[in-house]
């Protein structure tokens, strides 16, 4: 079954840019998307279709994907920022599946 | 704007089941479809499955799909996840969540999420 993996952790300072990885074998294949999860909290998308933003998520929030990594970028990094970001990749061709990484937390410190 | 209202909490013992709903509000029902997610206590996501709001179509993880049952009342814009033989592995907080949209390439993208409904499972 395929997968995609994610650091367990990340740290940055605010005002910084925090980078957080989700790497799989042709992950530049597959159209991939970013969770933000708060603790207690349901998730929150915050990427879609590899680069895009949904309405309401901030321009500091960027990605890309491409080869065997996606990365999702965060520019000026603000507490509110902390918490576990999941990377999602699927795929239709053939049987559809999707997959979750294991999460990053990211600690704004 | 967009809503879904999970039910509440269930307990329940190994080998039963367990059914439990989300209601969708502030948007066209049979435009989307709603997948079902799973979260075990500290760990990631897992995506057990989805079912069309318009045709009824269902598809499932392959992990998943002799563990789950997802069915709709379109009246009511209601969906509802079976849960059958559980097991102590089960227990987790049950998300839907909505698709981005209802075309191909948003289909698998969860744009609004529930709250979440906790299931235990334990003797």
């Amino acid at each position: 079954s395929y997968e995609v993996t994610q650091p367990p952790s990340v740290s940055v300072s605010p005002g910084q840019t925090g980078t957080i990885t989700c790497s799989g074998d042709k992950l530049g294949d597959k159209y991939t998307s970013w969770y933000h999860q708060k603790s207690g909290q349901s998730p929150v998308l915050v990427i879609y279709q590899d680069d895009k933003r949904p309405a309401g998520i901030p321009e500091r929030f960027s990605a890309s994907n491409s080869g065997d990594t996606a990365t999702l970028t965060i520019s000026g990094t603000q507490a509110m920022d902390e918490g576990d970001y999941y990377c999602q990749a699927w795929d239709t061709n053939g049987v559809p599946y999707v997959v979750f990484g294991g999460g990053t937390k990211l600690t704004v410190l | 704007q967009v809503q879904l209202v999970q039910s509440g909490a269930e307990v329940k013992k190994p080998g039963a089941s367990v059914k439990i709903s989300c209601k969708a509000s502030g948007y066209t029902f049979t435009n989307y479809a709603l997948h079902w997610v799973r979260q075990a206590p500290g760990q990631s996501l897992e995506w057990l499955g989805w079912i069309s709001g318009g045709s009824g179509n269902t598809k499932y993880s392959q992990a998943f799909q002799d563990k789950v049952t997802i069915t709709k009342d379109t009246s009511a814009s209601t969906v509802y996840l079976d849960l059958s033989s559980l097991r102590s592995e089960d227990t987790a907080v049950y998300y839907c969540a909505r698709s981005f949209s209802g075309l191909s390439n948003g289909w698998y993208v969860l744009h609004h999420w529930g709250q979440g409904t906790l299931v235990t499972v334990s003797s």
